[in-house]
This record gives C-alpha cells, sequence and structure tokens, in this order.
C-alpha cells in the first residue's frame, strides 16, 4: 500500500485566494482525520470521517475551512478565503476504527503571503 | 476536555545513550499511540498500547491505564532517533486522537 496521499505537498498562496488541499487514506480504513500543525498550538484535529460521514467538526476553526468526503478513498480540505494566519502543515490520517495505529500522510506545507 | 502532557520537553543525548519519555493524561482512554516526526515532518506511528508493554527493536513503550500515564523507552540512541516524540490519546468512546506537545529529542554523535 502507497499509504495516505496528500496533495500538494507545498502550496504557496497570495491571501484571499481558495486552497484545496487533497487526501487519498490507506484502502480500507473507515476513518479520515485533518490535523493542523503550528509552532505555537501544536497538532490540533480539524475534522474526522467515519464511513464518509463527518463525525465531528469542531477543531475547524471558522467557516472559511470547509472539508467534504465525497468517496472512500478521497476527502479535500477547502479554505476560502485564506488568511497568512491559515499558514502551517495540514496532515491528513487514516486508520480501521479499533483495530490499530493512524497513519499520517506526508502533510501539505501552506504558506499563505 | 483531556490533558496530556508530555516530559521532558527537550531531551539531548549523546549516540549510545538510553532514555525514557513519559505522557501523562488527565482522563479515561481508549488507547493511546506514540510517534515520531523525523526531521522531514513526517509522523510515524511507533507504537499503538492501549495498555501493557510492547517492544520494537530498540524501543519500548509501557502504559499504565489504571495511573494515567505511558513510557517510551529508547535504548541505545542513534543520531537517526533525532525529532520529536508525540504521545496521542483517543477520548473515551471516541475516534478522536488528542496530542501531547511532545519531547524534542536531539542524539549527538
Amino acid at each position: 500500500d502507497a499509504g495516505v496521499i496528500q496533495s500538494p505537498r507545498h502550496e504557496v498562496t497570495e491571501m484571499g485566494q481558495e486552497v484545496t488541499l487533497r487526501c487519498k487514506p490507506i484502502s480500507g480504513h473507515n476513518s479520515l482525520f485533518w490535523y493542523r500543525q503550528t509552532m505555537m498550538r501544536g497538532l490540533e484535529l480539524l475534522i474526522y470521517f467515519n464511513n464518509n460521514v463527518p463525525i465531528d467538526d469542531s477543531g475547524m476553526p471558522e467557516d472559511r475551512f470547509s472539508a467534504k468526503m465525497p468517496n472512500a478513498s478521497f476527502s479535500t480540505l477547502k479554505i476560502q478565503p485564506s488568511e497568512p494566519r491559515d499558514s502551517a502543515v495540514y496532515f491528513c490520517a487514516s486508520t480501521m476504527t479499533g483495530i490499530g495505529g493512524y497513519t499520517f500522510g506526508s502533510g501539505t506545507r501552506l504558506t499563505v503571503v | 476536555g483531556i490533558q496530556v502532557e508530555q516530559s521532558p520537553p527537550d531531551l539531548i543525548l549523546q549516540e549510545g545513550a538510553n532514555s525514557t519519555l513519559r505522557c501523562n493524561f488527565s482522563d479515561s482512554v481508549n488507547n493511546l499511540q506514540w510517534f515520531h516526526q523525523n526531521p522531514w515532518g513526517q509522523l510515524i506511528n511507533l507504537f499503538y498500547i492501549p495498555s501493557g508493554t510492547k517492544q520494537n527493536g530498540r524501543l519500548s513503550a509501557t502504559t499504565v491505564a489504571t495511573e494515567r500515564y505511558s513510557l517510551l523507552y529508547i535504548s541505545s540512541s542513534q543520531t537517526t532517533d533525532s525529532g520529536v516524540y508525540f504521545c496521542a490519546v483517543e477520548y473515551y468512546n471516541t475516534d478522536k486522537l488528542i496530542f501531547g506537545t511532545g519531547t524534542r529529542l536531539q542524539v549527538f554523535p
């Protein structure tokens, strides 16, 4: 298995632009998570899905952020409009609930200028 | 919400030394995981350990759920062990994995 695949690896965008981050979980995993990592706040859970259904989005910072999981093999995290304070590394992770550990993707480093 | 505290925050070792990292958590948890974030930013799952002891090469981990702590042991450390070690706990009866603030380890030759 290729693991959790995220794209792009790096994204530099101007303030106000829309940004879409993508994630392909490990085949067979039924839970998917989006995390954000910053120096100030560490690793924060933004939202997670179980069987493609959003279960808890209480970590989503504001309405500018949205996430979807249209099928078991694909999820997106969208920021519209982006702001400089959104600059961070965004990680996607997946797991089979109750079975074992989480597998993280390589992350997307987002810079908003 | 649940609090996850790790100690020490920073650790500097010479190659070959042993170390123990600690994770304390404030509430009942479904499971606990240890991760290593390497200098390139990749998060690698080391252990899935809700209770008991597991070993993988030079690394081992012990979780005492009733006393709400876990320990990660690194023996004969190598420079490739450098990075940040995170403990993460899953809230009881949820899938939410909450991370501690990490221990930054630097191993020098």
